[in-house]
């Protein structure tokens, strides 16, 4: 089976512009986990879909925004680029048939910079 | 709320030496536990996980036991190689109510030297 895929792996945006991030999940897998991560904060939840649905949101402002499509693939937008949303965005797919033991496999990444 | 402590590194040793790194956790529910691994450049691999009170994970020679007594998930590994240089995340998922995100430590740096 593919792995998670994301694309691009890389980005650079300058501030104020807007940004869309795409995902493909394992096949058969229907739920969609976005992370950010950055070396002072970790890694950080933003958003899980399941079935085209939001299931959990992290803390994260409404510039932050996902959605799933019927093929479970997902796309992650960022709105008004800030300089501290420079990161690793994560996506992880999980096939969520046994709830919290599933596992989640995780993307390579898309490393955004913003300038 | 949900958290993860893990012991921050760096941890550097030498090849075959014997690897421990720290992780305790607080959940409101009852937690399954994962360790990941993050190779420079990659996304997070799962190393291993446990799902229930004494269940031990393994795997490539790594090992952690959940101990609900002491609230803890220790990675452990008998003899570490070079290729073990890696970041590790020590993280919980929640089975309780419908929260499956994963809470993540803050990492663990961990180089092996020849």
């Amino acid at each position: 089976k593919a792995g998670v895929t994301q694309t691009p792996r890389y980005l650079i945006k300058t501030r104020g512009q807007q940004v869309t991030l795409s995902c493909s999940p394992i096949s058969g897998h229907r739920s969609v986990s976005w992370y950010q991560q950055t070396p002072g904060q970790g890694l950080q939840f933003l958003f899980e879909y399941f079935s085209e649905t939001q299931r959990n949101k992290g803390n994260f402002p409404g510039r932050f925004s996902g959605r799933q499509f019927s093929n479970s693939r997902s796309e992650m937008n960022v709105s008004t680029l800030e300089l501290g949303d420079s990161a690793l965005y994560l996506c992880a797919s999980s096939s969520q048939t046994s709830g919290a033991t599933d596992t989640q496999y995780f993307g390579p990444g898309t490393r955004l910079t913003v300038l | 709320g949900n958290s993860v402590t893990q012991m921050e590194g760096p941890v550097t040793l030498s090849e075959e030496a014997f690897l421990t790194i720290n992780c305790t956790y607080t959940a409101t529910g009852y937690p399954s536990l994962f360790w990941y691994v993050q190779y420079p450049g990659e996304g997070l691999q799962l190393l291993l996980k446990a799902t229930k009170a004494d269940d031990k994970g393994s795997n490539k020679g790594f090992e952690a036991t959940y101990r609900k007594e002491t609230t803890s998930f220790h990675l452990e590994k008998g003899s570490v190689q070079v290729s073990d240089s890696a970041v590790y995340f020590c993280a919980l998922s929640d089975r309780g109510g419908s929260n499956y995100k994963l809470t993540f430590g803050k990492g663990t740096l961990l180089t092996v030297n020849p």
